[in-house]
């Protein structure tokens, strides 16, 4: 399993566009990359996941450069509801193993 | 409507004293998964389960037996419970064998062991 980066914490405002990248140095051929959210107390929530280039749906974008190396996950226009924790996760999901979410990036958006 | 339950939603116990936390999901996924979520550790994975009767350790496996006699339900089991698993603990379900391996997470358990 590729070990993931992703910063801590990151703070915005509300009507900004948020961008959260996710270091994946070791990512493999197979591994697909997929962002989840997670508010306090409650499960994580699945928000993008994508293999290469761009993928967007009505959440959000997910950016991954030709090495794979890395991937942003972009928030348009954010709101106050969007203070969560992000998680960034890398792995081969079709032949299904451990999953590791690492500590996630705290995002706040202020009024 | 789709959904992954999970029973209790909070319980307080005593050191020692054998309990089970339920899991149930009703969409036919294949994947079951159990993690548990510390301030300051994020989420780690105890076990996980890729179809009935298949079951593997995560990464934090020590205290804790599961079963999968059903494909529906994954129950957490405590042997015997300790303080240092207090936590909230989280269910979790896919399908297999393709590539939108979206988890489908229960609403949590939090566990308080005295």
């Amino acid at each position: 399993l590729a070990k993931t980066t992703q910063p801590i914490s990151m703070d915005s405002y509300e009507g900004q566009e948020v961008n959260i990248t996710c270091s994946h140095n070791n990512i493999a051929t197979n591994d697909y990359i997929t962002w989840y959210q997670q508010f306090p107390s409650q499960g994580p929530r699945f928000i993008i996941q994508g293999y290469k280039t761009k993928v967007t749906n009505e959440v959000a974008s997910l950016f991954i450069p030709a090495d794979r190396k890395s991937s942003t996950l972009s928030l348009p226009r954010v709101s106050l509801s969007d203070t969560a924790v992000y998680y960034c996760l890398v792995g081969e999901y079709s032949s299904a193993s451990k999953i590791i979410f690492g500590s996630g990036t705290r995002l706040s958006i202020r009024p | 409507e789709a959904q992954v339950t999970q029973n209790p939603r909070y319980l307080i116990t005593v050191t020692g004293k054998k309990l089970t936390v339920t899991c149930s999901q009703n969409m036919n996924h294949e994947y079951m998964s159990w993690y548990r979520q510390d301030p300051g550790l994020g989420l780690r994975q105890i076990y996980y389960s890729m179809n009935v009767e298949v079951t593997d350790k995560g990464d934090v496996p020590e205290g804790y037996k599961v079963s999968r006699k059903e494909k529906r339900n994954f129950p957490l089991i405590l042997e015997s419970p300790s303080p240092n698993q207090t936590s909230l603990y989280f269910c979790a379900s896919s399908l297999l064998g393709q590539p939108s391996y979206e988890q489908y997470f229960g609403p949590g358990t939090r566990l308080t062991v005295t």
